[in-house]
């Protein structure tokens, strides 16, 4: 079946800078890759997809990047704001259901 | 609005206790999932349902069962609680090929 794997798991970085979150998934077959956050104590809300015939989506200060090739995926963030720290997700869909990497913590120091 | 809706929000219950978590979305969407996270954690799927009178066992082991009886509703139920159900249990609901909407989460202590 579909895995998931994402890195890091903990990122910390300064007000203003860039964040990279990279996740690498098994089944070629797999065609949608949203991304959720999850600010402390809250439900993981989308922020951002792609699909399988797309190589890059940008939404204001975030961005995803898809190589079908290497079946690996990433997301951006530029200019972090401290409101920007929580656990971020990526998913794959596979077949009927989404595989989720492990989650990275992301913490933005103003 | 639509969205989707879990009760209760949380809940302290002694072990060896019935439970059942109630999901209810009013989106529309056929597929509902369950999840355990302990809080910023991996997300564990426990159960899933395509439909009505649909339901499987996700990727975890787990001692619940759920069921699927009208579209809207989800409710996911410990028979007998013990201290090792203690976690966040969240609800999502989603269509064929997109991404899921998240309930707020039942967070449960078992003593």
């Amino acid at each position: 079946g579909e895995n998931v794997e994402q890195h890091p798991s903990t990122l910390s970085v300064q007000e203003g800078d860039s964040a990279v979150i990279k996740c690498t998934y098994s089944d070629s077959a797999s065609n949608y890759f949203p991304w959720y956050k999850q600010e402390l104590g809250k439900r993981p809300q989308l922020i951002i997809d792609i699909r399988s015939n797309v190589g890059e989506k940008k939404d204001q200060r975030i961005a995803v990047t898809l190589n079908k090739t290497a079946k690996h995926f990433s997301l951006h963030i530029t200019e972090t704001q401290p409101e920007d720290s929580a656990v971020y997700f990526c998913a794959s869909f596979n077949t009927d259901k989404l595989i989720f990497g492990t989650g990275t913590r992301l913490q933005v120091f103003p | 609005e639509a969205d989707i809706y879990q009760t209760p929000r949380y809940l302290v219950i002694g072990t060896g206790k019935k439970i059942t978590l109630e999901c209810s979305q009013t989106m529309g969407h056929d597929k509902m999932y369950w999840y355990q996270q302990d809080p910023g954690m991996e997300l564990h799927l426990i159960h899933y349902s395509y439909g009505v009178n649909s339901t499987e066992k996700g990727d975890l082991s787990s001692e619940s069962t759920v069921s699927r009886i009208r579209t809207e509703h989800f409710p996911l139920t410990l028979e007998s609680a013990r201290p090792s159900h203690t976690s966040q249990y969240l609800c999502a609901s989603g269509i064929q090929g997109r991404g899921y909407t998240f309930g707020s989460g039942t967070r449960l202590t078992v003593v």
